[in-house]
């Protein structure tokens, strides 16, 4: 069974820093990619950070570019988001997600979700 | 940027009912749809991929249709589990969800 479970969110003033941590367990991590998608309160979903399997490829939405960092350890089956400068349009629940492809299109979809990081960016 | 618009914000049903969601793509995305249900509190569920598949262990009630700009979720007879949000995916190019819509109890 695919178990996808964050840690590290928590209170952070603007400007300030936060890591996020996801760890996977029940399928081969190395060989799948991953991202991250966010909720801000009461509002819908945002595709925020992917990464492929070999952790040589990532990917940002525009309003994390330059600020969010994404990165994999395949030997601790865990996946990172190291977010900076954050702001207070940051406060969300982020949730890590398993990336499944349609086999030979270059196309991919999240299958598996995690239950979620809230991130509370305010003074 | 692909944008995803999707239609009723909000919808009220009674159990049995017929509910269609309907998502437009502003460019077309081929069949490069999925659909996600969301309870309060937890993590979105995939429910529909590349527009009609049903994702393994989800109920027949469940289906999808459309290609290029227009899709639908379509569940043929509404049950208590249903009432939920439901939000579209498009992962042409990068990815990008629809608004959601609510499903609640009339």
């Amino acid at each position: 069974e695919v178990q996808l479970l964050e840690s590290g969110g928590g209170l952070v003033q603007p400007g300030g820093s936060l890591g996020l941590s996801c760890a996977a367990s029940g399928f081969p991590f190395s060989t799948y990619a991953m991202t991250w998608v966010r909720q801000a309160p009461g509002k819908g979903l945002e595709w925020v950070s992917t990464i492929s399997s070999s952790g040589g490829n990532t990917y940002y939405a525009d309003s994390v570019k330059g600020r969010f960092t994404i990165s994999r350890d395949t030997s601790k089956n865990t996946l990172f988001l190291q977010m900076n400068s954050l702001r207070a349009e940051d406060t969300a629940v982020y949730y890590c997600a398993k990336i499944l492809a349609a086999a030979g299109t270059g196309r991919y979809y999240f299958d598996s979700w995690g239950q979620g990081a809230l991130v509370t960016v305010s003074s | 940027d692909i944008q995803m618009t999707q239609s009723p914000s909000t919808l009220s049903a009674s159990v049995g009912d017929r509910v269609t969601i309907t998502c437009r793509a502003s460019q077309s995305i081929s069949s490069w749809l999925a659909w996600y249900q969301q309870k309060p509190g937890k993590a979105p569920k995939l429910l529909i991929y590349k527009s009609s598949s049903l994702e393994s262990g989800v109920p027949s009630r469940f289906s999808g249709s459309g290609s290029g700009t227009e899709f639908t979720l379509t569940i043929s007879s509404l049950q208590p589990d249903d009432f939920a949000t439901y939000y579209c995916l498009q992962y042409d190019r990068y990815w990008t969800f629809g608004q959601g819509t609510k499903v609640e109890i009339k």
